[in-house]
């Protein structure tokens, strides 16, 4: 039962440039959610997507993030036009249900780090 | 809002020693629940323990167990008979009921056990 797949674990851009991450949930969970951790610091929440529907982006920046979650494959945070303050882990996590907080049912992958030249 | 406090930058602790890493949360929600995760220097982030805020009895899970103290919002995690594969960063979060899954994390405690 394979858990929380991130690719790719590690991504190297030039400032400008466009970084995708991608994040396939366990299976068997619909709820997606997004978490950034920079240097030495703990994880920010970003976004919560369910199927084709965002949910939450209260954590997102304003500009050059996005994500999704289509109805076929894998969950895409998506960063336009790179700037070093963008290097950080993002985690991906998944629950089956809404109430996974309630009952401890939420499980990350293993990060993507970006980093920014 | 809800803020989480990790007053431990750094703790050591001997091998087979139990270990306790402090959290305190802050809410005015009455009905939250609370997370431990493990974050090895390998980056990944391994959930250890939850606990939900009407939870009578303190979770445990193997040799984590966590000190859930309502009235004082702390919701420590200790770590008995410590193995050298305990050494991580240890991440206290937590979530408000209904706000699917949003956790606010602390900053860690980074655990060295030593032989």
């Amino acid at each position: 039962n394979a858990g929380v797949m991130q690719n790719p674990r590690h991504l190297v851009r030039r400032r400008g440039q466009e970084a995708r991450l991608r994040c396939s949930p366990m299976k068997g969970h619909s709820h997606v959610y997004w978490y950034r951790q920079l240097p030495e610091e703990g994880l920010k929440f970003m976004v919560y997507l369910q199927k084709e529907n965002i949910i939450d982006e209260s954590g997102m920046p304003k500009e050059r993030f996005s994500a999704e979650f289509p109805k076929e494959g894998p969950s895409i945070l998506r960063i336009q036009q790179v700037v070093r303050g963008d290097s950080a882990a993002y985690f991906c996590a998944s629950s089956p249900r809404l109430a996974g907080a309630d009952t401890g049912e939420l499980f990350f992958g293993e990060g993507s780090r970006l980093t920014v030249l | 809002a809800q803020k989480i406090t990790q007053t431990q930058p750094g703790m050591f602790v001997q091998e087979k020693e139990a270990v306790t890493l402090d959290c305190t949360y802050d809410t005015s929600d009455q009905s939250y629940g609370l997370f431990w995760y493990k974050q090895p220097s390998s980056g990944e982030m391994i959930f250890l323990i939850y606990q939900g805020s009407y939870d009578e009895q303190n979770a445990t899970e193997g040799r984590y167990s966590l000190n859930f103290q309502k009235a004082r919002k702390s919701a420590n995690l200790v770590i008995s008979a410590s193995q050298l594969g305990d050494s991580a960063m240890y991440f206290c979060a937590m979530s408000l009921t209904g706000t699917a899954s949003k956790l606010t994390f602390g900053t860690g405690t980074r655990l060295q056990v030593t032989l």
